[in-house]
C-alpha cells in the first residue's frame, strides 16, 4: 500500500528564515508524482510544488524548492526566506492511480 | 485564472436528511475528484470519476454517497441519510490528466455540518 508520513506535526520559524518540512513515503511504483500542498486557515488547498519522480532535478518554486532523495523515498520542502503569509498546514501527497495519497500534515506558524 | 468552484461554502443538515455538494470544476478538465477533511485530520480520498463512471473510490465511499455529472459543467456529490460522523470540509478537485503531469486544483470547499 502506498503511505505518505509527515513526522512533524508543528513547525515554527521566524520571518525571512529558512524552513524545511520533512515528508516520506512508499511506493513499489517507479514513476509517480508528488506534491506539496499549503493549506491557510481559509482551509483552501493550493498546490505550493510537485516533483516527478523520473526527474532528478529538484522542482523549485520562487522561495520553495524540494529535497527529492528517491532512494530513501524522501521529500522535504524548504521555504526560505519565510513570510507571514506562509503560516499554514503544509500536507504532502503522493499520486496514486486516480487518487492524491495525503499525510497528515504540518503546521507551520512564521513568528514576525 | 481558471478556478474550480463549490457550492455552498457551508451547509448545515439535519441528521438523516440527503444532502448535495456542487462543484463546477474547471471547464476543459476531464477528470473530477471529491476528497474530505475531517477537522483536525488529514484529506482523504473519496472518489475518481472520468468519461461519466466512476474510475475509483475509497471504502469512506460506501451506498450512502453517489456522484453525478448532471450537465456538462457542475459534478455533485450525493450522501442519501447523513450521519453525524458526515460532517467535515468536502473538497472537489479536477485535473486535465489523470497523472500528476497535470496537477489536480482544488475548489474552496464545502463545509458539512451535521446536526
Amino acid at each position: 500500500a502506498q503511505t505518505v508520513t509527515q513526522s512533524q506535526p508543528e513547525m515554527s520559524v521566524q520571518e525571512a528564515e529558512t524552513v524545511t518540512l520533512s515528508c516520506t513515503y512508499d511506493t513499489s511504483e517507479s514513476n509517480y508524482y508528488l506534491f506539496w500542498y499549503k493549506q491557510p486557515p481559509s482551509r483552501q488547498m493550493i498546490l505550493v510544488i510537485r516533483q516527478e519522480a523520473y526527474k532528478q532535478q529538484n522542482a523549485t518554486e520562487n522561495r520553495f524548492s524540494v529535497n527529492f532523495q528517491k532512494a530513501a523515498k524522501s521529500f522535504s520542502l524548504k521555504i526560505s526566506d519565510s513570510q507571514l503569509g506562509d503560516t499554514a498546514m503544509y500536507f504532502c501527497a503522493f499520486e496514486g492511480t486516480d487518487k492524491l495519497i495525503f499525510g497528515t500534515g504540518t503546521r507551520l506558524q512564521v513568528f514576525p | 485564472e481558471p478556478e474550480v468552484t463549490q457550492t455552498p461554502s457551508h451547509q448545515v443538515t439535519q441528521m438523516g436528511q440527503e444532502v448535495i455538494l456542487r462543484c463546477v470544476p474547471i471547464s476543459n478538465h476531464l477528470y473530477f475528484y471529491w476528497y474530505r477533511q475531517i477537522l483536525g485530520q488529514k484529506v482523504e480520498f473519496l472518489v475518481s470519476f472520468y468519461n461519466n463512471e466512476i474510475s475509483e473510490k475509497s471504502e469512506i465511499f460506501d451506498d450512502q454517497f453517489s456522484v453525478e455529472r448532471p450537465d456538462g459543467s457542475n459534478f455533485t456529490l450525493k450522501i442519501r441519510s447523513t450521519k453525524l460522523e458526515d460532517s467535515a470540509m468536502y473538497f472537489c478537485a479536477s485535473s486535465e490528466a489523470r497523472t500528476g503531469s497535470q496537477p489536480q486544483h482544488f475548489g474552496d470547499g464545502t463545509r458539512l455540518s451535521i446536526l
